[in-house]
């Protein structure tokens, strides 16, 4: 069964300051790695989908990377700012999606 | 397109009663999945449909929860009766062609209170 964790569960930053944030799952025989944005009270945004055969996707000040054999993958924001404080979560879909209970941002002004 | 839309947005019932929460999702889009969403579980994966067919819904938690889709253009999830525990954040996404190949698009959710 898989399972997937992410650390930290909550991060505090100063605005400007480059971060990662961590995903791992158990099972690798997965098809693909999604992150999301979840601000509170809302629905999950999708920010970058990696296939289980690619590297790293980028989009704007964010890059994602997969590594399926030590079942990994790493969120990284550039340059963060205040309106990125939300709760990133990652989801594995091998036989479904299983997601990650989430990392909570916080970027100060 | 308005994306994936819930209804409704919040539902307040009370312990027995039959609750409907309803998915429209993005035109096109031939898979649809309901999640639930607590402090203590996180999101868990409910069902899913291919093409109006449920496909995987080993994540149903009992028989007091049934979903359908009659359409392309719309889903339900039914609680019947309700009981507190149930109490969550309902989302429905949809999605084009293989999961594995594509994003997922979530709804606003509907906020479940069970009292």
């Amino acid at each position: 069964k898989q399972e997937v964790t992410q650390i930290p569960a909550a991060l505090s930053v100063p605005e400007g300051e480059n971060l990662v944030l961590n995903c791992s799952f158990t099972d690798s025989a997965i098809y693909n790695l999604q992150w999301f944005r979840q601000d509170p009270g809302k629905g999950l945004t999708s920010l970058l989908l990696i296939q289980s055969s690619q590297r790293e996707q980028t989009s704007g000040r964010l890059n994602a990377s997969l590594d399926k054999s030590s079942g990994r993958s790493t969120l990284y924001i550039a340059a963060s700012q205040p309106g990125d404080s939300a709760t990133y979560l990652c989801a594995a879909y091998g036989q479904n999606f299983v997601f990650g209970p989430g990392t909570r941002l916080s970027v100060l002004p | 397109d308005a994306g994936v839309i819930q209804s409704p947005r919040h539902e307040v019932t009370e312990m027995g009663q039959e609750v409907t929460l309803r998915c429209k999702p993005i035109s096109g889009h031939d898979y649809l999945f309901w999640y639930r969403q607590t402090m203590m579980r996180g999101l868990e994966l409910l069902i899913y449909f291919n093409n109006n067919v449920p496909i995987d819904d080993s994540g149903m938690p009992e028989d007091r929860f049934s979903a359908k889709m009659p359409n392309a253009s719309f889903s339900t999830l039914k609680i019947q009766p309700s009981e507190p525990r149930d109490s969550a954040v309902y989302f429905c996404a949809s999605s084009y062609s293989h999961p594995g190949g594509t994003e997922a698009f979530f709804g606003q959710g509907t906020r479940l209170t069970v009292v």
